[in-house]
This record gives C-alpha cells, sequence and structure tokens, in this order.
C-alpha cells in the first residue's frame, strides 16, 4: 500500500535559520497528490499546501515546498523561522481518487526558539 | 465556509466498556472520516464514508465499529475500551477527491480508559 515517511520525531531550531522537514512517499498511482498538514498546540490538523505537478514549487503562508516524482519527496521548506510556526506537520498523500483518501506520515513536530 | 463539531470533547471510560463519538459536518460534504492520533505514530485512519449508509475500513478498522446514518454525522462506537488507552480521534470531512481533496477537521475526542 501507499506510505509516506517525514523526518523523525522532533526538530529544534532557532528563530531566522531555515526550515526543512523532509517527506518522501511510496504509491503505484503515477499522479499522486501531496499534503502538508499543520496542527498547532491544542488545534486541528490543517492544510498548509499542496501539489500534484512535478518540479512545481507551490507556497503558502511563507513555506514552500516542490513535487518531485523522481525522488518521490515532497520537502517543506521556509527560509527563516519564526516562533509561530512551532507546530506538528504532517505530510500526507492521494492517490487522487474520488474518496479523497489521505496517507499521513508520523508527522514531524518543529520547535522554534529565540 | 462550515464547521465540524465533534461530541463529547472528553470521555473517560472504564476498560470493556463500549463507547461511542459523534462528528457533525455542515459542510455539505459527501465523505466523512475517523483517524486516530497518538503521538509519534501520526493520523491513521480508523473508517471512512463517502457517501450516507456507506463504510469503508481503514488501517486501523479492528476494535472499532462506525455508522453513517445522514449525510452530516458519522459516529465512531469503540466496542471495548483497553485498559490505560489515551488517544485523541479526529474527525474530517472532504468533497470529492482529486485537487480538491482537502480535509477539513474537527476539534477532537479525548479518550482515556481508566
Amino acid at each position: 500500500g501507499d506510505s509516506v515517511t517525514q523526518t523523525e520525531g522532533l526538530v529544534t531550531l532557532t528563530e531566522g535559520l531555515p526550515v526543512m522537514l523532509n517527506c518522501t512517499y511510496q504509491t503505484i498511482y503515477s499522479n499522486p497528490f501531496l499534503f502538508w498538514y499543520v496542527q498547532h498546540l491544542n488545534e486541528s490538523p490543517r492544510l498548509l499546501l499542496k501539489s500534484f505537478t512535478d518540479n512545481k514549487r507551490t507556497e503558502h503562508q511563507g513555506f514552500h515546498a516542490t513535487l518531485h516524482k523522481s525522488s518521490s519527496s515532497f520537502h517543506l521548506q521556509k527560509s527563516s523561522a519564526q516562533l509561530s510556526d512551532s507546530a506538528l506537520y504532517y505530510c500526507a498523500l492521494s492517490d487522487g481518487g474520488s474518496n479523497a483518501k489521505l496517507t499521513f506520515g508520523k508527522g514531524t513536530k518543529l520547535s522554534v526558539k529565540s | 465556509g462550515g464547521i465540524i463539531t465533534q461530541t463529547p470533547k472528553f470521555l473517560i471510560g472504564q476498560e470493556g466498556q463500549k463507547l461511542t463519538l459523534k462528528c457533525q459536518q455542515n459542510f455539505n460534504h459527501d465523505t466523512m472520516y475517523w483517524y486516530r492520533q497518538d503521538s509519534g505514530k501520526g493520523l491513521r485512519l480508523i473508517y471512512y464514508s463517502i457517501t450516507e449508509n456507506d463504510l469503508q475500513k481503514g488501517d486501523l478498522s479492528e476494535g472499532y465499529d462506525a455508522s453513517r446514518e445522514k449525510k452530516s454525522s458519522f459516529s465512531l462506537t469503540v466496542t471495548s475500551a483497553q485498559k490505560n488507552e489515551m488517544a485523541v480521534f479526529l474527525c474530517a470531512s472532504s468533497s470529492p477527491g482529486g485537487i480538491y481533496a482537502e480535509q477539513f477537521f474537527g476539534p477532537g475526542t479525548r479518550l482515556t480508559v481508566l
């Protein structure tokens, strides 16, 4: 079946440094849809950004990611971390089918310190 | 816009007890989902439903039942609560798949089994 692998556990950064959270996936589908969801403390997960176009950068709220089908990757990046970026980040994969079923990674907790 | 409500917010049960969690959405979405969230294990799909009276098993369906009697509501039953079990159960809904497959999440039900 489908699977998503993310940077393990906790990533701790100092404010102002760049952010990179890794996400790789495995699927038999040739046209997968990839998503990043963010969950702040005591909140529900919400969509951060999504893509289905190979080699096209997608951006939202200062974060960006590029789907690379050749390496099955969809890494999340930001040029300069802010304290408010501290949250749990999930990478997710959909086969694009009508049921919109997602396969989530285990999540990466990002902690940004001053 | 719309909203997803989950009841109860906190659920405390006894070992072996049957427990029911409820979810309502007013997005008029066709597909609804139940996920279990455990620290370090990500979001794992328990059941989903693509329309009223439809049920599809996810990866973690053993030990759970679900019911979708109306388009707007989706219930999850823990058939026999396990001692020391502690998790957050998240309900989500989405419109038809592909690029529009954004899932919207409810606030969660936090389960504790004594």
